[in-house]
C-alpha cells in the first residue's frame, strides 16, 4: 500500500534558522510527491511537487529515491512560515495520500 | 488562482438526522472531487471520489450508505452523512481538479458537530 511518513508531528525553530521537515514514501512505482501547506484558518494549498523542481517562498524539496524521501527545506526560516505542512503523494487518477503533518512554529 | 467553497462552513446536528454538504468549483469544471475527512490534529483520510454523472468511488473502510455523495454537475458534489451520530463529528473536507489540470484545490472545510 501506497503511505507517506512524517516522523514529526512538531518542529520549532527559531527565525533564520535552517529547516528541514522530513517525509518518507513507500510506494513501489515512480511517486509523484508533493507538499501542502495550511496556514492557520486557511484552506490547504499547494506549495510545490517535485515534478516541477521549483522553489517556492524559499522552500525545495528534493526526491531522493534512494533513500524513499521528499524532505522540505528552507535555509532561513521566517516567523511567516509557521503553519501546518503536509506531505503527500498521488495515487490514481489525482489521489493524494496524506502524511500526518507537521506542525513548523518559527519563533521570533 | 481556482477556488473551491463548501457549504456550510459548519453545522450542527441532532443524533439520528442527515446532513448535507455542498462542494463547488467556482471558476472551472471539475469531472472529479474528492471527499476527506480529518479528525483534530491528524492528516487527511480520504474517504471516496466523487466522479460527475456515475457512481462515487469509496476507500476501503468507508461506509458508502452513511456518506452518500452525489455529484450533479461539474461544479457540485455533496455529501450527505445520513443517521449522524457523535462519531460523525469531524472536520470534512474537498477538493476539485479542473477537467484539464492536474492540481488539486481544496475547500475551506466543513466541521460537523453531531450532538
Amino acid at each position: 500500500a501506497q503511505r507517506v511518513t512524517q516522523p514529526e508531528k512538531l518542529l520549532s525553530v527559531f527565525k533564520g534558522a535552517p529547516v528541514e521537515l522530513k517525509c518518507n514514501y513507500s510506494y513501489s512505482g515512480s511517486p509523484e510527491l508533493f507538499w501542502y501547506v495550511q496556514y492557520s484558518r486557511q484552506r490547504l494549498q499547494l506549495l510545490l511537487r517535485h515534478i516541477s523542481r521549483e522553489s517556492i517562498k524559499g522552500f525545495t524539496a528534493d526526491l531522493n529515491k534512494g533513500e524513499t524521501s521528499f524532505h522540505l527545506k528552507k535555509p532561513f526560516a521566517q516567523e511567516e512560515d509557521s503553519a501546518m505542512y503536509y506531505c503527500a503523494s498521488r495515487r490514481g487518477y489525482n489521489k493524494l495520500i496524506f502524511g500526518a503533518g507537521t506542525r513548523l512554529a518559527v519563533h521570533p | 488562482g481556482a477556488v473551491v467553497s463548501q457549504h456550510p462552513s459548519w453545522v450542527i446536528c441532532k443524533s439520528g438526522t442527515s446532513v448535507k454538504i455542498e462542494c463547488r468549483s467556482l471558476d472551472f469544471q471539475a469531472t472529479t472531487m474528492f471527499w476527506y475527512r480529518q479528525f483534530p490534529k491528524q492528516s487527511l483520510m480520504l474517504m471516496a471520489t466523487s466522479n460527475e454523472g456515475s457512481k462515487a468511488t469509496y476507500e476501503q473502510g468507508v461506509e458508502k450508505d452513511k456518506f452518500l455523495i452525489n455529484h450533479a454537475s461539474l461544479t457540485l458534489s455533496t455529501l450527505t452523512v445520513t443517521s449522524a451520530h457523535p462519531e460523525d463529528s469531524s472536520f470534512y473536507i474537498c477538493s476539485a481538479v479542473p477537467e484539464k489540470g492536474t492540481e488539486a484545490f481544496f475547500g475551506q472545510g466543513t466541521r460537523l458537530t453531531v450532538v
